[in-house]
């Protein structure tokens, strides 16, 4: 079934340690997004990438990174995890940069 | 800058009940509009979308129109069932951007 994956689908991680959340899609779309989703503040943009080779910040890039080494894969890592990254973490891919976006299941990520 | 703001939430209704989710705008020229839709435990989906002044988006029964005068994109359906209950998102594009409102939590109840 095509579309988007994401693992691990929840987390428990203990404050600085490094986590990477992976994010595939097999659609061959050429942009892929990662969010973050908190209470009341709806989806925030942490990273994206408009094709294979390139990645660029988002609303809320600081304390995350991403590389997009193939057109499937987007993975998202925190280098030494705090608490207030505690939030779903949404992955999403469109055609292109500017098209409807499709979105993974997400990862609940808790940070202790 | 570029914001979405929905109604605050939580939504109760009973089952056949009308449904209306006021979503309101501002941005520099003239964006997208979308209305995206999460059911439980799941990611985002799609409900609708606009893309100019005066679009009605529709699915679902759901439908939302463009309305650049008084810049909103207010959701309604007619009659809302059980499977409704969902968070719904309201979200416009600029410039590649997608903005997300903060959600609105819809309970329709039996």
């Amino acid at each position: 079934i095509a579309g988007i994956t994401q693992a691990p689908t929840s987390q428990i991680l203990a404050a600085g340690r490094r986590m990477t959340l992976r994010c595939t899609q097999d659609m061959r779309h050429n942009a892929m997004y990662w969010y973050r989703q908190d209470l009341g503040l709806g989806l925030r943009l942490i990273h994206y990438s408009n094709t294979a080779g390139t990645t660029g910040k988002g609303e809320v890039p600081d304390g995350y990174s991403v590389s997009r080494a193939n057109t499937d894969d987007f993975p998202l890592t925190l280098a030494s995890a705090v608490p207030s990254q505690t939030s779903v973490y949404f992955c999403a891919s469109s055609e292109f940069r500017g098209s409807v976006q499709y979105f993974g299941p997400g990862t609940r990520l808790t940070v202790t | 800058g570029n914001s979405v703001t929905q109604m605050e939430g939580p939504v109760t209704l009973s089952e056949e009940a009308f449904l209306t989710i006021n979503c309101t705008y501002t941005a520099t020229g003239y964006p997208s509009l979308f209305w995206y839709v999460q059911y439980p435990g799941e990611g985002l989906q799609l409900l609708l979308k606009a893309t100019k002044a005066d679009d009605k988006g529709s699915n679902k029964g759901f439908e939302a129109t463009y309305r650049k005068e008084t810049t909103s994109f207010h959701l309604e359906k007619g009659s809302v069932q059980v499977s409704d209950s969902a968070v719904y998102f309201c979200a416009l594009e600029y410039g590649n951007k997608l903005v997300f409102g903060a959600g609105t939590i819809l309970r329709v109840k039996s």
